[in-house]
Order: C-alpha cells, then sequence, then structure tokens
C-alpha cells in the first residue's frame, strides 16, 4: 500500500494554464505539506495543514492554492502558471508536531 | 535570519571508509533534528531522529550526533557502499520541517 501518493508524476503544460496536483495519505496523519524542489534540489516548503486548516503560508504567490477535502487530501491548484513554476513538488504527512515525515513520490511539472 | 547549511554540497569516498556528513543551523532552538535520505526522481526518506538531549543516536552502520552548542549535527555512515550514494537532507523545527541544502553522497567502489 502507497502511504503517500500524488498524482499525476509528469505534468507538462503551457504558460498561462491552471493545473492542479492531487495528494492523498493512509497513514491516518494529522499534518500534510507542500514543498517544491527546484533545480538546484533545494526543497523549500511551501504549505502546511493540520486537520484541514492552513498552518503555514511561506510566502508563496497567490496563484497556489492548496484545498483541504479532508484530513487525507491536500491538494493543490495553480493558476496562470509561469515558467518558473517548473519544479518537482512534493506532498508529505507527519503526526501532529511532526516528527517523521512519508513524502510522495514527487510531481514533475514542467512549464513551456 | 534562520538558516540550515550542509557544508558539502558534495561528498565522494571510498567503499569501506566512513563518511561524515555536517548540518549547521542558526536562530533555531530545535527540539529534535531529523535525517533523510534522496535518491534521484524519489522523495525523501526518514533515517534518523535525535532529540536535543541526546548527544548521539544510531541505527545500524548510521550515527548521529546533535550539539546544541556548536548548533551543529554530524551524520555518519561506517563501512559506506556504493549503494549509500544519495543525497542526505537534514531537517528541524517541527511545525514546518526546514531541510538543509542536502550533501550529495557517492561511494565509489
Amino acid at each position: 500500500d502507497t502511504a503517500v501518493s500524488q498524482t499525476p508524476k509528469y505534468l507538462v503544460t503551457q504558460m498561462g494554464n491552471d493545473k492542479s496536483i492531487k495528494c492523498e495519505q493512509n497513514l491516518g496523519h494529522d499534518t500534510m505539506y507542500w514543498y517544491k524542489q527546484d533545480s538546484k534540489k533545494f526543497l523549500k516548503i511551501m504549505f502546511s495543514y493540520n486537520n484541514k486548516e492552513l498552518i503555514i503560508n511561506e510566502t508563496v504567490p497567490n496563484r497556489f492554492s492548496p484545498k483541504s477535502p479532508d484530513k487525507a487530501h491536500l491538494n493543490l491548484h495553480i493558476n496562470s502558471l509561469e515558467l518558473g513554476d517548473s519544479a518537482v513538488y512534493f506532498c508529505a504527512s507527519s503526526t501532529i508536531g511532526g516528527t517523521e515525515a512519508f513524502f510522495g513520490q514527487g510531481t514533475r511539472l514542467t512549464v513551456v | 535570519s534562520q538558516k540550515i547549511e550542509q557544508n558539502s554540497e558534495a561528498l565522494n569516498i571510498q567503499e569501506g571508509k566512513t563518511a561524515t556528513l555536517t548540518c549547521n543551523y542558526t536562530n533555531y532552538s530545535p527540539a529534535y533534528l531529523q535525517w533523510y535520505r534522496q535518491d534521484p526522481g524519489r522523495g525523501p526518506v526518514f533515517l534518523l531522529l535525535i532529540r536535543e538531549n541526546e548527544k548521539e543516536k544510531r541505527k545500524e552502520r548510521l550515527k548521529v550526533t546533535f550539539d546544541t552548542t556548536l548548533k551543529q549535527s554530524l551524520f555518519h555512515i561506517t563501512a559506506s557502499q556504493p549503494a549509500d550514494s544519495a543525497t542526505y537532507l537534514c531537517a528541524l523545527d517541527p511545525d514546518k520541517l526546514i531541510f538543509g541544502t542536502g550533501t550529495r553522497l557517492q561511494v565509489f567502489p
């Protein structure tokens, strides 16, 4: 069983489009995260949700909007995609107060 | 400002030697620090967690130390193998899980 799953694994789209990445975890965790990993491999936190509530929003453009329909899901919607949005996006989850975090396999987004 | 730095972007060692990776942080007072491994095309995988009141933690060939005075953690892989080649990341801050810049370890036969 996959603990944290993201879809799609690859996403190629044109500038200006709107796209979504889905994330689901079956671990019963209360906290979920979105991270962006750029071409230099630096892993930067974007959002953190705890029990469907936004906890952390790390100066991310408001074109990025996370949505958590329930505590097992945290989806990422991106409007008006830009070239600089190209990166690998990782979803993760952990228990409250975060010890071990479990990551999804990543979504490689390419904006052309 | 808060920073987490892993001072080697890349580290190359020979099989059988001990690899030592460094994680330094500033303007944090973490209750614990974590180490993760990331292979190409995959998400990070948790390896070890060490708490502020622990000086050292071991797991098989892995050893982590944590010096809150120096604001530094060292991550050791003893008897390294080519299969240990990967990027290793330290992380702290339980609310945000902030990651360091990572060290790419290459173990040569």
